[in-house]
């Protein structure tokens, strides 16, 4: 079954700050995976994107990593900022129907002053 | 240089009435998506349409759902006498091809009473 879960559920941390969301998936034939930031009452706006031969891909203070293999995602943060608060969703997609984004529950982080 | 565009973005239906939401696409992308986020879940791809045509409706369910983009005007998600299970945010997102970034709107929030 294509699925995708999330690692941890919540996650709260101090401003300043780094962390690491997780993000495991099934999906498969894979075709790519996206990091989404979703704030309250808003739809989701892409972070990033990769494909299966990319490992790591940047945006700012966010770092995406990919291992194809294992089936893994993670989405690093750096130095964190109030802003930073929202959830975070990992989206896959199958080679043969890309566009049928295959979400993740997200990861709602909280950052604290 | 507007988004996607969704109205309205709050709905609330008596059971048995019906419900429509409409989605304005970015500027020049011509691919509509309409995705489903039930309370604590992760968002559920419904159908994919392009203007006046219906790519892919496997999300959708099997009755009271129908989707449209006519040539002109917005795209159309009807729903026909709802139910209470109906509750949930709605999506919609565009993109200018079919394997390009999803660029969503700020959802409908459908309530059914």
């Amino acid at each position: 079954k294509n699925q995708v879960e999330q690692s941890p559920q919540s996650l709260i941390i101090l401003e300043g700050k780094n962390c690491t969301l997780q993000c495991n998936y099934t999906v498969s034939p894979f075709s790519n995976l996206r990091w989404y930031k979703q704030d309250t009452g808003r739809g989701p706006v892409s972070l990033t994107i990769m494909t299966f031969s990319e490992n790591t891909k940047s945006n700012g203070r966010y770092t995406a990593t990919l291992d194809a293999d294992t089936k893994q995602s993670s989405l690093h943060i750096t130095a964190s900022q109030l802003s930073d608060s929202a959830s975070y969703i990992c989206v896959v997609s199958r080679m043969d129907s890309s566009y049928k984004l295959i979400f993740g529950s997200g990861t709602r982080l909280l950052v604290r002053p | 240089n507007a988004g996607v565009m969704q109205n309205p973005r709050h709905l609330v239906r008596r059971r048995g009435q019906e419900a429509r939401l409409r989605c304005s696409p970015m500027k020049g992308h011509s691919h509509v998506y309409w995705y489903r986020q039930l309370p604590e879940e992760g968002l559920k791809f419904m159908v994919y349409l392009q203007k006046e045509n219906i790519i892919d409706e496997s999300g959708m369910p099997k009755e009271r759902f129908s989707a449209e983009f006519p040539k002109e005007g917005p795209s159309i998600l009807r729903i026909q006498q709802v139910v209470r299970g109906d509750s949930a945010a709605y999506f919609c997102a565009s993109s200018a091809a079919g394997e390009g970034i999803q660029y969503f709107g700020a959802g409908t929030r459908l309530s059914v009473l």
